[in-house]
């Protein structure tokens, strides 16, 4: 199936430093979702877009839906130590199928 | 209110036999989706059920099977298993299937192990 592309793989940041992570896809797509996973549990909803163009906060995680429809962004400002995890960006187009990234694992540093 | 539940949590199984996983949705959902995710990729979508009937399905083979009860529960079977089938299993659920303002929320999974 199809996977989408996530960047960076990794990264490692002191604490209270801002983060970036992009996804992108060979597709265009009608909803982008970002997840956070912590080990051995299921992903955790943080932000839903629906909208090409479109900026949503979620506290210190902001999202956007790219204007192309092939990508989307998150960003976390002040980074804390329970930022740490798995974020995976997930796309569909049709609602029935969602096709996920593979994943940027954050590490925060104290 | 309760989110996803899935059971059981964990399983051991041995090559060729046969595995029954369970999803419970969240109250007022009709959607259920399966999802397989092996070590340190992200999930994979296997099917989707939506009142009853299957919406979707993923690029795996005919082992894989699942259905959706009248109380919008789900169960995912796999058959003759094999090594590779050892993975997490997560199951989400959805309001409906109108898309784009669609969403899924994941259940924790069940983690298969296939000696």
């Amino acid at each position: 199936g199809q996977q989408l592309n996530q960047s960076p793989q990794s990264m490692f940041i002191q604490e209270g430093e801002d983060v970036s992570m992009n996804c992108t896809s060979s597709s265009i797509f009608n909803t982008w979702l970002w997840y956070k996973q912590d080990p051995g549990e299921g992903p955790v909803l943080l932000i839903a877009l629906y909208k090409a163009g479109e900026l949503t906060s979620n506290g210190r995680l902001t999202a956007q839906f790219g204007i192309t429809r092939k990508d989307s962004f998150l960003n976390i400002s002040a980074s804390i130590p329970s930022d740490v995890g798995i974020y995976f960006c997930a796309g569909s187009n049709t609602g029935n199928q969602f096709y996920f990234g593979t994943g940027t694992s954050l590490t925060v540093i104290p | 209110d309760a989110g996803v539940t899935q059971s059981p949590t964990h399983l051991i199984k041995t090559r060729g036999q046969h595995v029954t996983l369970r999803c419970s949705p969240i109250s007022g959902h009709k959607s259920v989706s399966w999802y397989q995710q092996v070590l340190g990729q992200g999930p994979q979508f296997i099917f989707q059920y939506y009142e009853k009937e299957e919406r979707g399905r993923g690029n795996f083979p005919d082992r894989f099977s699942a259905r959706q009860f009248p109380n919008y529960s789900s169960e995912l079977n796999v058959n003759a298993l094999l090594l590779g089938d050892s993975a997490l299993y997560l199951c989400a659920s959805s309001l409906t299937l109108i898309a784009p303002q669609e969403t899924q929320y994941f259940g924790p999974g069940t983690r298969l192990l296939v000696l």
